[in-house]
């Protein structure tokens, strides 16, 4: 089955301590992307990826990381989470940059 | 600057009922658009887009939009609303000018459709 899957789901975490939210597609897709949903925000693009080893900002980098080692992983990295980053993480990817986004199950972040 | 705007926070409708989830965007070029849907505690599924060819696409679960360059809408409809219908809903612009592939997203309209 085609997906994207994302670890954890949820999770709760100390300002300071670092963590990784993994992120892995079987679809062989060269685009990938990072989003965290904020209520009357929308969706808002953190990081992207056009193939291994490009990766570049999106609209509100600051205080995040990504690594696009392999095709089918990009692991967002929050090296010092502070609580203005608690929020639900959605990883996409697709084809192309004009195709539909697959999108993962999100992860529910909360930093206290 | 590219943007996406969904006018309502909230929409209801009555089961049966034709619904209409209102988009507009404002974009420089051809727009590629989507419309999304999130249920609770759930990823976005994908249910339509337009990128070119005929003005009305249909989509999953019945849904369908119709892209109006004139008005720069792009508004998601259904003939006859169920009540599993309900949720979150999304409407997208890929950013394809700057070569970024950015998602566009509106700030999200949450369908209620009451029995």
């Amino acid at each position: 089955e085609a997906q994207v899957t994302q670890n954890p789901r949820y999770l709760i975490t100390v300002t300071g301590k670092k963590l990784t939210v993994t992120c892995s597609q079987n679809m062989n897709h060269e685009y990938m992307s990072w989003y965290r949903q904020d209520p009357g925000l929308g969706l808002r693009q953190i990081y992207y990826s056009m193939n291994v080893e490009v990766t570049d900002k999106g609209d509100v980098p600051e205080g995040y990381k990504v690594s696009r080692k392999e095709k089918r992983n990009f692991p967002l990295i929050l090296e010092s989470p502070s609580p203005n980053q608690t929020s639900l993480y959605f990883c996409a990817s697709s084809l192309s940059i004009k195709s539909k986004a697959f999108f993962g199950q999100g992860t529910r972040l909360t930093v206290v | 600057a590219q943007s996406v705007a969904q006018p309502e926070d909230q929409v209801n409708v009555a089961e049966g009922n034709p619904l209409t989830v209102k988009c507009t965007y404002s974009v420089s070029g051809n727009p590629y658009l989507f419309w999304y849907v999130q249920y609770p505690n759930r990823g976005l599924q994908f249910l339509l887009k337009y990128i070119t060819g005929d003005n009305l696409v249909k989509g999953s679960y019945g849904f369908e939009a119709e892209f109006n360059k004139s008005q720069t809408s792009f508004h998601l409809k259904k003939p006859s609303a169920l009540v599993s219908d309900s949720a979150l809903y999304f409407c997208a612009v890929r950013d394809v000018s700057g070569n970024t592939g950015k998602l566009i997203f509106g700030q999200g309209t949450t369908l209620q459709v009451k029995p």
